[in-house]
Parts: C-alpha cells; sequence; structure tokens
C-alpha cells in the first residue's frame, strides 16, 4: 500500500513565523503535490513537483514555497505565517506513467492555526 | 472554466438505507472521474476512478456511475453503515492536463441509527 506521511497532525503558529510542513511517500512516486482544503472551497493546488529540484505553481501558491531535495520527501514553507493561512494542508503523491488513472494518494493532513 | 458541482451538500440518512450523491462536471476535455471518501480530520481515500470509456464501477457497497454525454456521475451507497459517515468528494481531471485536478467541495454524509 501507498503510504503518504506528513509530520504534524495539528500545528500551532503564530503570524510571522516561519512554518515548514513535511510530507514522505514511500512508494518512489515522481509526483507530489501540496493542497489546501478550506470549508465550502474544496481542496486547492498550491504547488507540485514532478521531479526532484522540480516545482511548479499551482491555483494559490502566493505566501508558500516548496522544497524538494529528495524524491520521497516534499516540503511546503510558508516564508511569513498569516491569519489568512490557517486551514488544512494536504500533501499527495502520484506515478508519473499513470497516464490512464493518474491517481493521487494523500496523507492523513496537518491542521494548521495561525494566530 | 473547469467546474465541479456536488449535491447534495449534505445529507442525513439511517443506517441500512441507501443513498445517492450527484456530481456534474463542465471539465473539458475530460480523462476519468473519482470519487474520495474522507473522514473527518483524515485525507481523502479514493474509492473508484472511472475512465471515459467506463460507465459503472464498483467497490464493495459504493456504485459509482458516469455518463459522459450529459457529464454527470453519481455515487451509490447501499445498506449504510455508521461508517459511511464521511464528506464524499468528487474529482476530474483533463486530458493533457498533467497532474491537475478539478475538485467538488463535497457531500457531508450523516449516518444515524
Amino acid at each position: 500500500d501507498v503510504k503518504v506521511t506528513q509530520s504534524s497532525r495539528y500545528l500551532v503558529k503564530r503570524t510571522g513565523e516561519k512554518v515548514f510542513l513535511e510530507c514522505v511517500q514511500d512508494m518512489d512516486h515522481e509526483n507530489m503535490f501540496w493542497y489546501r482544503q478550506d470549508p465550502g472551497l474544496g481542496l486547492r493546488l498550491i504547488y507540485f513537483s514532478y521531479d526532484v529540484k522540480m516545482k511548479e505553481k499551482g491555483d494559490i501558491p502566493e505566501g508558500y514555497s516548496v522544497s524538494r531535495e529528495k524524491k520521497e520527501r516534499f516540503s511546503l514553507i510558508l516564508e511569513s505565517a498569516s491569519t489568512n493561512q490557517t486551514s488544512m494542508y494536504l500533501c499527495a503523491s502520484s506515478l508519473s506513467f499513470d497516464r490512464v488513472y493518474n491517481e493521487q494518494f494523500f496523507g492523513p493532513g496537518t491542521r494548521l492555526t495561525v494566530l | 472554466k473547469n467546474q465541479v458541482e456536488q449535491s447534495p451538500q449534505s445529507l442525513i440518512i439511517l443506517e441500512g438505507k441507501n443513498c445517492t450523491l450527484q456530481c456534474n462536471y463542465t471539465v473539458s476535455p475530460f480523462s476519468n472521474l473519482r470519487w474520495y471518501k474522507q473522514d473527518t480530520g483524515r485525507g481523502p481515500v479514493s474509492l473508484t476512478i472511472m475512465t471515459f470509456s467506463e460507465n459503472t464501477k464498483s467497490n464493495g457497497r459504493y456504485t459509482a456511475t458516469l455518463d459522459a454525454d450529459t457529464k454527470q456521475s453519481s455515487l451509490h451507497i447501499t445498506a449504510s453503515q455508521l461508517s459511511d459517515s464521511a464528506s464524499y468528494i468528487c474529482v476530474v481531471s483533463v486530458t493533457g492536463g498533467g497532474n491537475k485536478l478539478t475538485f467538488g467541495t463535497g457531500t457531508q454524509l450523516k449516518v444515524e441509527l
């Protein structure tokens, strides 16, 4: 079974702090993704990566950056956390050559609260 | 604009009853449609994935249907259980869109005794 793990289930930070959210997958997937999920808005793509050291902006990249130094690990960075970044953050991964289904496997999520 | 709309927004049913959730999409060109189950405070878990050529797919008590002509899908849950209480999310991907998915906002299902 694919396993996607996230470093924290719950996180509380203060406005202006630098925040790191870590995601690790154990199935040698090329693609990794960061989403945020807010009530009534569904999941929105922040950034994704299709290879080590490669990254692409998603729909809402402002205020975020990412790092992918190793294939299995994808980090989301909030350079200066703000209260409007309070949300559920979900990491996902997928195989790059799954051209038919392109299925994404999700981690358990990190509930981030910025005070 | 690619959109996925789900109905109803929320639903309460008694244990043992059946229910059907709806998904309409305007995503084009269509590649595949998937249904995810998301328990409260957890990440989404895939239930079914259907491509253009598949019009029905089952996973235990869950059966998804797809009508690519009308751009509609439904998820039917048979003999509901308390553990079915969750959010059910419809997700559509586009051909040639790489990994880009369009998510619905979900139907919140509550199964009661």
